[in-house]
């Protein structure tokens, strides 16, 4: 159980589109769904952290008005990446987690790569 | 702010070798403490925890203990195997409440036959 799902699993894209990606949880619900983003060989960074229904909470130095972040369901979250640079090239990967008055433990997707060309 | 130093890799080992990944904290009060896994084209997954002082989380063989003097969470094994490949990251959870999960930089594991 506690499988989360993204897609794509890898997309390219041309500098200054948009990209969405998906993430779902598939067999739980997930109020809380946390954005990281991983830089080769380097550590995972969190971008920001969502709840079902509420804006996102973006870490510092997150630019939210390029980083979009929509929680709609309780299985759904979406990172959108608006006019997308090469500096955007990076592996992303969601997680999330249910809670109900105690923190859960998050569970993993398996990455979005995205490639700006 | 709260930090977590992993020693740097790769490692690469012999199959059978023991295997120990040095994982240093930097938290206020008592966080909770993770190891998780990355095998190749897959997701993280949690290979163990220990949310308190003196305690051993252990799967698959694996272990670590939450060492509060030395602010420590070492991850050992006594065997390893070639299916143990893998990038491993050590995290911590602050103890008030947040869900908020801070990595180490990850260490590459590689086991040749």
């Amino acid at each position: 159980g506690a499988v989360v799902s993204q897609h794509p699993s890898w997309v390219i894209c041309k500098s200054g589109t948009s990209v969405k990606i998906e993430c779902r949880s598939l067999d739980f619900q997930a109020t809380t769904m946390f954005w990281y983003r991983q830089f080769p060989k380097q550590s995972l960074m969190l971008m920001a952290t969502s709840n079902e229904g509420s804006k996102a909470t973006y870490e510092q130095g997150v630019e939210k008005d390029k980083f979009l972040i929509n929680h709609a369901s309780l299985t759904l979250s979406t990172l959108t990446v608006t006019s997308a640079h090469p500096e955007d090239s990076s592996f992303y990967i969601c997680s999330a987690s249910g809670t109900s008055g105690r923190v859960y433990e998050q569970y993993f997707g398996p990455g979005t790569r995205l490639t700006v060309t | 702010g709260d930090s977590v130093t992993q020693m740097e890799g790769p490692v690469t080992l012999s199959e059978e070798a023991f295997l120990t990944i040095n994982c240093t904290y930097t938290a206020t009060g008592y966080p909770s403490l993770f190891w998780y896994v990355q095998y190749p084209g897959e997701g993280l997954q949690l290979l163990l925890k220990a949310t308190k002082a003196d305690d051993k989380g252990s799967n698959k063989g694996f272990e670590a203990t939450y060492r509060k003097e030395t602010t420590s969470f070492h991850l050992e094994k006594g065997s390893v195997q070639v299916s143990d490949s893998a990038v491993y990251f050590c995290a911590l959870r602050a103890p008030q409440g947040a869900q908020k999960l801070v990595f180490g930089q990850g260490t590459r594991l590689t086991i040749n036959p």
